[in-house]
């Protein structure tokens, strides 16, 4: 059982746009940042979105992070077919002095 | 280039012990945090361990706190994991990620079977 929620998986059509949610509490996501990782099969993950919203050098504005709460959600615009991989949220835990991942969305492009 | 670079992953035993060696090259080393993360098979990425710069301070997922040892050599610009009294559950991929997660190492597996 993760820390943080996620669905287990999402799903879209090339053109739509997606979103995935990542749920916690206080001593997570309420208390700090939230981070979003990529990872295709077989291979290491690769930091999409860092402190709820900011993208790193290199990833397409396509996608975008936000924060409301305890709750942070990733949203791809324009979904492709290369976007279909396994999608992590992790935030830094107070409660546990650690980082908590989420049980991970794998989406699906129809 | 921004690199990290696992090995020392191997199939043991349970209770069988593995070093897990990490060397970064392209950026400054001791300026950032270092994790271990892992990944059992078909599951999900599990936080186990991170170091502060200087070693001065470590965490430990509580599945791993007194098995498990994180330590780094800034000179060697390598963070290392000493696993011991290994167990079945502790079989995955391995990965080294820089502080801030933006950069990650390709993953070592370790397999721990009788």
């Amino acid at each position: 059982q993760s820390v943080l929620t996620q669905p287990p998986s999402a799903s879209g059509t090339p053109g739509q746009r997606v979103t995935i949610s990542c749920s916690g509490s206080n001593s997570n996501i309420g208390g700090g940042f939230v981070n979003w990782l990529q990872q295709f099969p077989g291979t290491a993950p690769k930091l999409l979105i860092y402190s709820d919203d900011q993208r790193p050098s290199g990833v397409p504005d396509r996608f975008s992070g936000s924060k409301s709460g305890t709750s942070g959600s990733l949203a791809i615009s324009g979904l492709q077919s290369e976007d279909e991989a396994d999608y992590y949220c992790v935030a830094w835990d107070d409660s546990v002095n650690g980082w908590v991942f989420g049980g991970g969305t794998k989406l699906t492009v129809l | 280039e921004v690199q990290l670079v696992e090995s020392g992953g191997d199939s043991v035993q349970p209770g069988g012990s593995l070093r897990l060696s990490c060397v970064a090259s392209g950026f400054r080393f001791d300026r950032y945090w270092m994790f271990w993360v892992r990944q059992s098979p078909g599951k999900g990425l599990e936080w186990l361990a991170n170091i502060k710069e200087d070693g001065s301070e470590r965490y430990y997922v509580d599945s791993v706190e007194g098995r498990f040892t994180i330590s780094r050599d800034n000179a060697k610009n390598s963070v290392y994991l000493q696993m011991n009294g290994l167990r079945v559950e502790d079989t995955g991929v391995y990965y080294c990620a820089r502080g801030g997660f933006a950069v990650w190492g390709q993953g070592t597996l370790v397999t721990v079977s009788s």
